[in-house]
């Protein structure tokens, strides 16, 4: 599989901050990596597709001015929340695929975002 | 018509019973498909990925993929309660990294001791 972690695993924020999430491919260099969005009781809906050395794919819907996202590595992505409103509050968990099989995607820990 | 559908449940079993799970798909060129668990609280979890008619078995576990109907189940034999999660059958259309993985709306299994 794959080991991906995700830092912070949760987060408070004010109206009007910007939060920045990362997620790591500890064990695996991958050059696509995915941000999802889970709303309580509902599934995972794709944000964007994180691309190493190029700019990321957005979902129709998906503002990119508002989600920022930047593959900076190999094994990093990160995705910044700009201006967070109360609406943004959501389970953020991104993806990478498997070292074995990278049709396989395997998921974050998770962070989960409060905008208060 | 949903891309990736599945029956939102709750289903429920006795422990020890046989949990069946089903998920149809829309797009007929789909080439792989995923089984993810998901504890409440948790993120998803792979169980299982199936790219060819027929079953694919590991443990308790068993996949079944029928493209001509466009179908694909979990079966899980010996259901404990530890199997209650929420189930996500996930779906995309080519078979290289870097494909977009299309997600059901998962079904809730609760296994009763």
């Amino acid at each position: 599989g794959a080991v991906v972690s995700q830092h912070p695993s949760r987060v408070i924020c004010k109206s009007g901050t910007s939060v920045k999430i990362e997620c790591r491919s500890l064990d695996f260099q991958a050059t696509t990596m995915f941000w999802y969005r889970q709303f309580p009781k509902k599934s995972l809906m794709l944000m964007a597709t994180s691309n190493e050395g190029s700019k990321a794919t957005y979902e129709q819907g998906v503002e990119k001015d508002k989600f920022l996202i930047n593959h900076a590595s190999l094994t990093l992505s990160t995705l910044t929340v700009t201006s967070a409103h109360p609406e943004d509050s959501s389970f953020y968990i991104c993806s990478a695929p498997g070292r074995e099989d990278r049709n396989e995607q395997f998921f974050g820990p998770g962070t989960r975002l409060t905008v208060l | 018509q949903k891309e990736v559908e599945q029956n939102s449940g709750p289903l429920s079993v006795p422990e020890g019973a046989i949990a069946s799970l089903n998920c149809t798909y829309s797009d007929r060129v789909s080439q792989s498909f995923f089984w993810y668990r998901q504890y409440s609280g948790k993120s998803p979890e792979l169980i299982m990925s199936i790219y060819s008619n027929g079953d694919k078995e590991d443990g308790r576990f068993t996949a079944q993929l029928n493209k001509a109907s466009q179908y694909v189940s979990l079966l899980i034999r010996d259901s404990q309660p530890s199997d209650s999660a929420t189930y996500l059958c996930a779906v995309n259309r080519v078979r290289n990294q870097g494909g977009k993985l299309i997600f059901g709306q998962g079904t809730e299994l609760s296994v009763k001791p």
